[in-house]
């Protein structure tokens, strides 16, 4: 199956900092989604980016399909920002997390 | 528009066992997935329901099974319970198979003893 890296793993901030989250993957995908997992499980939906750019407030996401990778950016963080972030694409009826980069926002 | 809900929230099951564990998927939505979350690991694939249908299955063995129901809410049934079924079982709803985004449920967090 196809492979979905993550990096950094893990990822300490102070409140205020910009940080970029990095998602590479093997071969080609049909949707690609970034989640925030929350320390209760929930897992909240982000951002839906096959390809492109978009922006949603402080948080941002580019997806460059022909290099296979998409990056999120999270922009003056907060506290609130802390959790795990996932990305996961689907190849046809495939659905494949990556294993996801655990941000802890400091004040 | 309601969201993805499932129940129960909380489950604790002795090895050997069957569990069953529900979802309803959000308003509108046709298709149904289900994955497994260990603890410190991202979400596998379990398989995928469209329209009451099996549509895709990771890897997982034949006493992972479901259904999805003609009102598009789903089951997911585990036979034989492994200690290593403990984890958090979370179902996601999306518009159709394919291409969509999919919105994901609180899960159930499952124990083995």
């Amino acid at each position: 199956g196809i492979q979905v890296e993550q990096s950094p793993p893990d990822l300490i901030l102070q409140e205020g900092a910009n940080s970029t989250l990095r998602c590479n993957f093997s071969d080609s995908v049909n949707n690609l989604q970034w989640f925030h997992q929350n320390p209760w499980g929930q897992l909240i939906n982000l951002f839906y980016i096959p390809s492109g750019t978009k922006q949603n407030g402080r948080l941002s996401a580019t997806t460059v399909a022909t290099e296979r990778y998409s990056l999120l950016y999270i922009s003056s963080s907060q506290t609130t920002d802390s959790g795990v972030y996932f990305c996961a694409v689907n190849t046809g009826n495939q659905f494949y997390f990556g294993t996801g980069t655990s941000l802890t926002v400091i004040p | 528009e309601t969201g993805v809900t499932q129940s129960p929230t909380h489950l604790i099951k002795t090895r050997g066992q069957q569990v069953t564990l529900r979802c309803s998927s959000q308003s509108g939505h046709n298709t149904v997935s289900w994955y497994q979350q260990a603890l410190g690991q991202g979400p596998q694939f379990i398989f995928q329901y469209y329209r009451e249908e099996e549509n895709g299955r990771g890897n997982f063995p034949p006493r992972f099974s479901g259904l999805q129901f003609p009102n598009y809410s789903s089951e997911l049934n585990v036979n034989a319970l492994e200690l290593d079924d403990s984890a958090l079982y979370l179902c996601a709803s999306s518009l159709s198979a394919g291409a969509h985004t999919q919105y994901f449920g609180p899960g159930t967090r499952l124990t083995v003893l």
